[in-house]
């Protein structure tokens, strides 16, 4: 089965710096990565989505890049605020399979 | 609200015995899936429903666990002769398409 690995664990940026996590993956058949983000006691909430025929998408301060022939994407926070202070998971998957290989995730820190 | 929900938010139980968690989806959303999350661990697939049909399950899903989606629509998962390794946040998310959203969870803690 399919399995995503994120590094680095933890990341600690001031505010203000940019963060970028990077997620691999082994499954070529996977077409569909998110990326969530958790905070302490509450549910993951997915705050970004790349499909296999695109190799970046933005979203006002993240963005999120594909590169298939490595098997590897990334999730950038730019500008980054306290409040982007959290668990953040990646996941693959493709349509029709329907379910989800979560990563172990990221614990990214923002030191005001 | 609109979103995923789920029932209880908590439940502490002794081991051995069965408990059953209630999901109810984004109601225009005909897949419904339940992961389970540990400390430190990013969510596993444990089965998945299309409309009333359950589709796909994990080879985590052992025979002590169950799920129905008998209308499609709201979704039980159920544990039978629980164990101290089924403590867990239970999480259920819906979707029509790619984006599968969650709800809140289920915390179970068995003593």
């Amino acid at each position: 089965g399919e399995n995503v690995e994120q590094h680095p664990s933890t990341l600690s940026v001031q505010e203000g710096d940019s963060a970028v996590i990077k997620c691999t993956y082994s499954d070529s058949a996977s077409n569909y990565f998110p990326w969530y983000k958790q905070e302490l006691g509450k549910r993951p909430q997915l705050i970004i989505d790349i499909r296999s025929n695109v190799g970046e998408k933005k979203d006002q301060r993240i963005a999120v890049t594909l590169n298939k022939t490595a098997k590897h994407f990334s999730l950038h926070i730019t500008e980054t605020q306290p409040e982007d202070s959290a668990v953040y998971f990646c996941a693959a998957g493709y349509y029709g399979n329907n379910r989800l290989a979560f990563g172990k995730g990221n614990q990214v820190v923002v030191i005001p | 609200d609109t979103g995923v929900s789920q029932d209880p938010r908590h439940k502490i139980t002794k081991r051995g015995q069965n408990v059953t968690f209630r999901c109810d989806p984004i109601s225009e959303h005909n897949r419904l899936y339940w992961y389970r999350q540990t400390l430190g661990q990013g969510p596993e697939f444990l089965t998945y429903f299309q409309n009333e049909a359950q589709l796909e399950k994990s080879r985590l899903l052992s025979d002590r666990f169950s799920a129905e989606r008998p209308k499609g629509s709201f979704s039980t998962l159920e544990i039978q002769r629980t164990e101290q390794g089924d403590s867990a946040m239970y999480l259920c998310a819906s979707s029509s398409d790619y984006e599968q959203y969650f709800g809140p969870g289920t915390r179970l803690t068995v003593t």
